[in-house]
């Protein structure tokens, strides 16, 4: 079955670089039409879409934070890796990958992993 | 970009009645070369990630149970649980993926 666990730090301070690593199983990122997406949420609001990579290494990011964000993936080692920078309080909040293909996108989530953006 | 507006962002309503969930996009999702409408709904509860109820806004995903069903194309959809059980109480999400992926504000489900 698809698993997807988030792994990373918990608690950053601001301006530094946030990395997350998302690891999974049970699909290959070098399938046509797969994908790994990040999606993030703060507390008690609404998801927010931050990016995507496909198994052609295709990109996309959220446009307000294009500047911000960096996916990469090791299909070898079966993880996506999420980078932002210059991180600030508002960043606060639980953090998401999620496989995706062009069908169904979102349909399988990992548990999330709560970050903290605090000196 | 596109923007998803849900309405209302909270509803109450009594057990085994209807809820509907309208979902509305400021640009058409529909897919001409498929006829698709690129439109994904989820439910999520307290503590736990989204789930996948429906796709390509009328789909329904393996394993959710029948009371739910989506609807609608282009611009305007709606979000249907028929029979409203305790264990639906959430905050449901409808989401765009025909470009890029946006998410609605969110729809709190409650029981009345």
């Amino acid at each position: 079955q698809i698993t997807l666990k988030e792994s990373g730090p918990t608690l950053v301070k601001p301006t530094q670089t946030l990395t997350l690593t998302c690891t999974f199983s049970g699909f290959s990122l070098t399938t046509s039409g797969v994908g790994v997406g990040w999606i993030r949420q703060p507390p008690g609001e609404a998801l927010e879409w931050l990016g995507v990579i496909y198994w052609n290494d295709d990109g996309f990011y959220s446009p307000s934070l294009k500047t911000r964000l960096t996916i990469t993936k090791d299909s070898s080692k079966n993880q996506v890796v999420l980078t932002m920078t210059n991180m600030d309080p508002t960043d606060t909040g639980t953090y998401y990958c999620a496989h995706t293909t062009a069908i169904t996108s979102g349909d399988y989530w990992g548990q999330g992993i709560r970050v903290t953006v605090s000196s | 970009d596109i923007v998803m507006t849900q309405s209302p962002d909270s509803l109450a309503v009594s057990l085994g009645e209807r809820a509907t969930i309208n979902c509305k996009s400021s640009q058409s999702v529909l897919y001409s070369s498929d006829n698709k409408d690129y439109l994904a709904w989820f439910q999520q509860k307290p503590g736990q990630p989204p789930k996948l109820l429906i796709y390509w806004a009328s789909a329904r995903e393996s394993g959710v149970p029948d009371r739910f069903s989506g609807s609608g194309s282009g611009t305007d959809f709606t979000l249907t649980i028929s029979s409203l059980q305790a264990e639906d109480v959430a905050v449901y999400y409808c989401l765009q993926y025909y470009t890029l992926w946006t998410f609605g504000q969110g729809t709190k489900v409650e029981v009345k």
